[in-house]
């Protein structure tokens, strides 16, 4: 079966830090990869989407980065925080296929300070 | 892109009573709703999807409608019980990209 493992859980960072997030996917080959920032009580905000290895698209301008150095593996950065990315960070997969769900990562919870 | 909205964005009801969740859309290539439920502090969870070729699906207590004419699609839950509170989220998938509506936040009474 297939799992998605996000970490950390939570982290706390200070404004001017870098950020290293990290996703993987097993039980799967080829996944479509997603990252999401969710502010407390609000939507599901895409940053980024992967649909292959070196393959990123960005939906929002940001000081955020993203990469997928190998297939299971997608990573979202930082090189400085602003108070404005804290929030909870998903990652999430699906498979190539037009009536596919999407699963989603347990989260990384951000606060920066 | 795609664009989807969805409503109300609270919504609090008796144990027992049924809720309903609508959302609409605007690009017609999407061929695919998903609807995701996230409790508290927990990742979002699909409890029910629908294909752009079925009307209607049903899963016991939830069921989910679309209507691809006029662009919209809902979430029914009946016999709602305290456990159904949580955040639910609609999606459109036109392509790769999954578009999420702002979510509802569904709170039963005891």
């Amino acid at each position: 079966s297939q799992t998605i493992h996000q970490w950390p859980a939570t982290l706390v960072q200070p404004v001017g830090s870098p950020l290293s997030l990290e996703c993987t996917v097993e039980g799967t080959s080829n996944p479509n990869l997603y990252w999401y920032r969710q502010a407390a009580g609000r939507g599901l905000q895409l940053l980024f989407y992967s649909v292959g290895i070196g393959q990123i698209s960005s939906e929002v301008p940001q000081n955020l980065s993203a990469s997928r150095p190998q297939d299971r593996q997608f990573i979202l950065s930082s090189k400085k925080l602003l108070l404005s990315d804290s929030g909870f960070y998903l990652c999430a997969w699906s498979v190539l296929r037009s009536w596919s769900e999407q699963f989603f990562g347990p989260g990384t919870r951000l606060t920066v300070l | 892109g795609e664009n989807v909205e969805q409503h109300p964005s609270t919504l609090s009801v008796q144990e027992g009573d049924s809720a309903v969740i609508k959302c609409t859309y605007s690009d017609s290539a999407s061929n695919y709703f998903p609807w995701y439920k996230q409790e508290l502090g927990k990742r979002p969870q699909l409890i029910i999807d629908i294909r752009s070729n079925v009307g209607e699906k049903k899963d016991q207590r939830i069921a989910v409608t679309l209507n691809k004419t006029a662009k919209h699609f809902s979430l029914h839950i009946t016999e709602t019980q305290p456990e159904d509170s949580a955040v639910y989220f609609c999606a459109g998938k036109p392509g790769n990209q999954f578009y999420f509506g702002t979510g509802t936040s569904l709170t039963v009474i005891p």
